[in-house]
């Protein structure tokens, strides 16, 4: 079964940039979409299809994807950018999606 | 807007079925395209995924819950049924329901419901 694996944990000061990494087989040949969740709150989408940003959602979010890894950048880091981030695929040859184990972002 | 809300027991005891219900406003599940699924995060744990319905009533669900599972709509009503059979202490969880379009990236995300499953 595909497995998407993410770091459990990321901690930078603020003003920073934050990288997130999504590894899997060949997810380069997939869509990656990435999630942001804050405690007690639903998920919500901050990039999807690799790159692409929903409308609401600050530029200093983007998201890249090539070989084995996929990578949500965030620029300048905030204090409201603290939450867990999950990446996101369909996987096809299995007809299911697939989410990442999370990675909790700490801003000192 | 596109609004989903999820209900269902705030507790089950093992063994039985648990039958959520997501009600959605906002759109149509007969639109080509359209897609609803069902999310769950154990308390302090990653999410995982369920299952999903299309708009043509095609259904998918995870591997290792394919078993207890069934994902049924009614379209007349804007409602999505989630039912599990057989639950488990393991299934306590928040459930989430969720709307897609021509993609598998999730929009729209319900506020969730918190199962508890214990004697």
């Amino acid at each position: 079964s595909y497995v998407l694996t993410q770091p459990p944990s990321v901690s930078l000061a603020p003003g920073q940039t934050a990288r997130i990494s999504c590894g899997g087989d060949n997810i380069g040949n997939k869509g990656v979409h990435w999630y942001q969740q804050k405690p007690g709150q639903a998920p919500v989408l901050v990039v999807y299809m690799d790159s692409d940003r929903p409308s609401g959602i600050p530029e200093r979010f983007s998201g890249s994807n090539s070989g084995n890894t996929a990578t949500l950048t965030i620029f300048r880091v905030e204090a409201g950018d603290e939450a867990d981030y999950y990446c996101q695929v369909w996987d096809s040859s299995s007809d299911r999606v697939v989410f990442g184990g999370g990675t909790k972002l700490t801003v000192l | 807007q596109i609004t989903l809300k999820e209900s269902g027991p705030a507790l089950v005891k093992p063994t039985q079925t648990l039958t959520l219900t997501c009600t959605f406003s906002g759109f149509s599940l007969t639109t080509s395209g359209v897609r609803v699924g069902w999310i769950r995060q154990p308390p302090g744990k990653a999410l995982e995924w369920l299952s999903l319905i299309n708009w043509d009533d095609d259904k998918h669900y995870s591997p290792s819950l394919r078993s207890r599972l069934t994902i049924t709509k009614d379209t007349s009503k804007n409602e999505v049924l989630l039912t599990m059979t057989n639950v488990d202490p393991v299934d306590t969880a928040t459930y989430f329901c969720a709307h897609s379009y021509r993609g598998y990236w999730i929009d729209y995300w319900g506020q969730g419901t918190l199962v508890t499953v214990s004697s």
